[in-house]
């Protein structure tokens, strides 16, 4: 079975840019949950992804969405880049509630903001 | 509001020595999940191990075991025989929420373990 994917791997980009990150979950699995993760604040969640509706959504501005499609795969979007959203960006899916069963992680997308 | 805290930032052993990562969360709900996570210097997290909150069993699964108190709010893991594989930061998460609700999952900020050969 395949695991979670990402694409792209690695991402430049400069202030005021917008970006689209991509994620394929495991194939069956219905929830996609995206984090970002930085030095300084660990693991932080952005939002959840259930049957193309939006389950929940993290302490993040309005510059940071997302959607996801039919066959599950999700994208988000980050418009107007600053400086402090470079990060690595993790998407995880899950069978269902990404609340209450395991997570299966992809490796990442590292975003730098120049 | 949810809150994980993992007070240890890094642990350094050395090889076959035991070490326990401590867990304490804080939740208003009365059902909620723990989770333990390993993200290995490759990057891509791991699940190690989910429990609810009305099972309060200890669990054991070779080197690794869980120890959950729900008094203390704590849900500790501890690696026997610590081998460098397990080098790694391990994340402490929770969720809450009634059953079939959307929570979303808070981590700790991880403790960095380095197990030196």
């Amino acid at each position: 079975k395949a695991g979670v994917t990402q694409t792209p791997r690695y991402l430049i980009k400069t202030r005021g840019q917008q970006v689209t990150l991509s994620c394929s979950p495991i194939s069956g699995h219905r929830s996609v949950s995206w984090y970002q993760q930085t030095p300084g604040q660990g693991l932080q969640f952005l939002f959840e992804y259930f049957s193309e509706t939006q389950r929940n959504k993290g302490n993040f501005p309005g510059r940071f969405s997302g959607r996801q499609f039919s066959n599950s795969r999700s994208e988000m979007n980050v418009s107007t880049l600053e400086l402090g959203d470079s990060a690595l960006y993790l998407c995880a899916s899950s069978l269902a509630a990404s609340g209450i069963y395991e997570q299966f992680f992809g490796p990442g997308t590292r975003l730098t903001v120049l | 509001a949810q809150k994980v805290t993992q007070a240890q930032t890094e642990i350094s052993v050395v090889e076959k020595e035991d070490v326990t990562l401590d867990c304490v969360y804080e939740t208003r709900d009365t059902t909620y999940y723990l989770f333990w996570y390993k993200q290995p210097p490759s990057g891509e997290l791991v699940f190690l191990i989910r429990r609810n909150s009305f099972d309060e069993q200890n669990e054991i699964s070779g080197r690794y075991s869980w120890n959950f108190q729900k008094s203390t709010s704590s849900f500790n893991f501890t690696i026997t025989a610590s081998q460098v594989v397990d080098s790694a930061v391990y994340f402490c998460a929770l969720s809450g929420g009634v059953s079939g609700g959307y929570q979303k999952v808070t981590f700790g900020t991880g403790t960095k373990l380095q197990v030196i050969p």
